[in-house]
Order: structure tokens, then C-alpha cells, then sequence
């Protein structure tokens, strides 16, 4: 079975820092995809970055990067130089091998204080 | 470039109502996926259409069932609800390649259903 973990329940950072989100992940497949997406209030999901099980090399997207440790199976979000826009609650998840369906995490909900 | 867009925003029934949501995919995307967001959860997954058929579902009961229609767009309908269907209902949108993988999911806003 699948399974996302994210442990972060809220994080607070401070404007222009970095901050880390948390994801670990359960899975017996070979091929798999992990994704991250923003929901702010408005209840949207926006994606905001890849990783195949297959990429050697961390995926990076602006301000995002993913630190794949696939070993540890796990998938924590990165974000650099923090804006008050990035408040919102935060989703790691998994697209299994058939690639129909994609596994959620809890969400951590981060606040960027100013 | 017109996004996922679903109706209703919002919608109250009571308990043993029927509803149905409508959702249209971004477009050039030809596969849809439905997800329930409970208050303080993450999306899980219902089902999934592409050609205008179900290609896969989740660990939903058969009171959920859906529709694809010949222009992509599709609807979910929720029969004799429950309380417990109350929820935010996400569409999403995707590109499905010839590899089986479904791409990446884009999400309309949704719509939250509230059962009294």
C-alpha cells in the first residue's frame, strides 16, 4: 500500500528565509512519482514541482527544490527566500505505477512572518 | 488558457439527497480525475476517466459514480448522502501518454459540499 507522511502539522518561517517541509513516503513499486502542491484558501491545488523515482538528480523549480533521498524514502520540500504569498498549506504526494492515482499527505500549513 | 473550472462552488444538501458536481479540464487535457479533501485532509482519489470511461477508482462505495463526456468534461454525482460527505470536491485535470503515466494534476478550485 501506499503512503505519504508529512509530520509538519504547521511551520512558521521568517520572510527572505529557507524553510523545510517534510515528506516521507511508503511504497513497494519501482517506478513511482513524487509531487509537492501549494493549496492557499482559495482550496486550489497549484503544482509546484517533480521528482521521478528514476531522476538522479534533485529537481529544482525557481524557489522550490525537492532533497530526494531515495533510500530513506524520503521527499522534503525546499523552499528559498520566503514571501509572505507562499503562506498556505503545503501537500506531498505520490503518483503509484499504474499513474492513475495519486496518494496525499496531511498538508503542513506554513505562515511566513514578516 | 482556461484552467479547471467546476460548479458549484458551493452547495448545501441534506442527508439523503442526490448531487452532482460538473468539472471542465484544462484545456488540451483529455482525463479527469475526482478527489475528496475532508477538513484537515489530504485529497484522496475516487476515480479517474479517460475516453469516456473509468479507468480506475479508489476506496469509494458505489453511491459515487461519474461521467465523461465526448468533450472531456465530466461530472461526479454522490448519491443518498451522508454527513460524512461533507467536503471539498476536487477535479482534476491531466494529460494522459502513451507511456500509461498519467502527467502531472491540474486542480480546479473546487466545490465544497456541506450535508445537513
Amino acid at each position: 500500500a501506499q503512503k505519504i507522511t508529512q509530520t509538519q502539522p504547521g511551520m512558521f518561517v521568517q520572510e527572505k528565509e529557507a524553510v523545510t517541509l517534510d515528506c516521507t513516503y511508503d511504497t513497494s513499486d519501482q517506478s513511482y512519482g513524487l509531487f509537492w502542491y501549494k493549496q492557499p484558501s482559495s482550496g486550489e491545488m497549484i503544482f509546484l514541482i517533480y521528482q521521478g523515482s528514476y531522476d538522479e538528480q534533485n529537481a529544482t523549480e525557481g524557489r522550490y527544490s525537492l532533497n530526494f533521498q531515495k533510500a530513506r524514502k524520503s521527499a522534503n520540500l525546499v523552499i528559498s527566500a520566503s514571501q509572505l504569498g507562499d503562506s498556505a498549506m503545503y501537500f506531498c504526494a505520490m503518483r503509484d505505477w499504474t499513474g492513475n492515482q495519486f496518494y496525499f499527505g496531511t498538508g503542513t500549513s506554513l505562515t511566513v512572518i514578516p | 488558457d482556461a484552467g479547471v473550472t467546476q460548479s458549484p462552488t458551493h452547495l448545501i444538501k441534506t442527508r439523503g439527497q442526490q448531487v452532482t458536481l460538473r468539472c471542465s479540464p484544462k484545456s488540451g487535457h483529455d482525463t479527469v480525475s475526482w478527489y475528496q479533501q475532508a477538513l484537515g485532509q489530504g485529497p484522496q482519489f475516487i476515480f479517474q476517466y479517460y475516453e469516456e470511461e473509468e479507468r480506475q477508482r479508489g476506496n469509494f462505495p458505489d453511491r459515487f459514480s461519474g461521467h465523461q463526456f465526448p468533450n472531456y468534461s465530466s461530472e461526479l454525482n454522490v448519491n443518498a448522502l451522508l454527513l460524512g460527505d461533507s467536503a471539498l470536491y476536487l477535479c482534476a485535470s491531466s494529460l494522459f501518454k502513451t507511456s500509461g503515466q498519467t502527467g502531472e494534476l491540474f486542480f480546479g478550485e473546487g466545490s465544497r459540499l456541506t450535508v445537513l
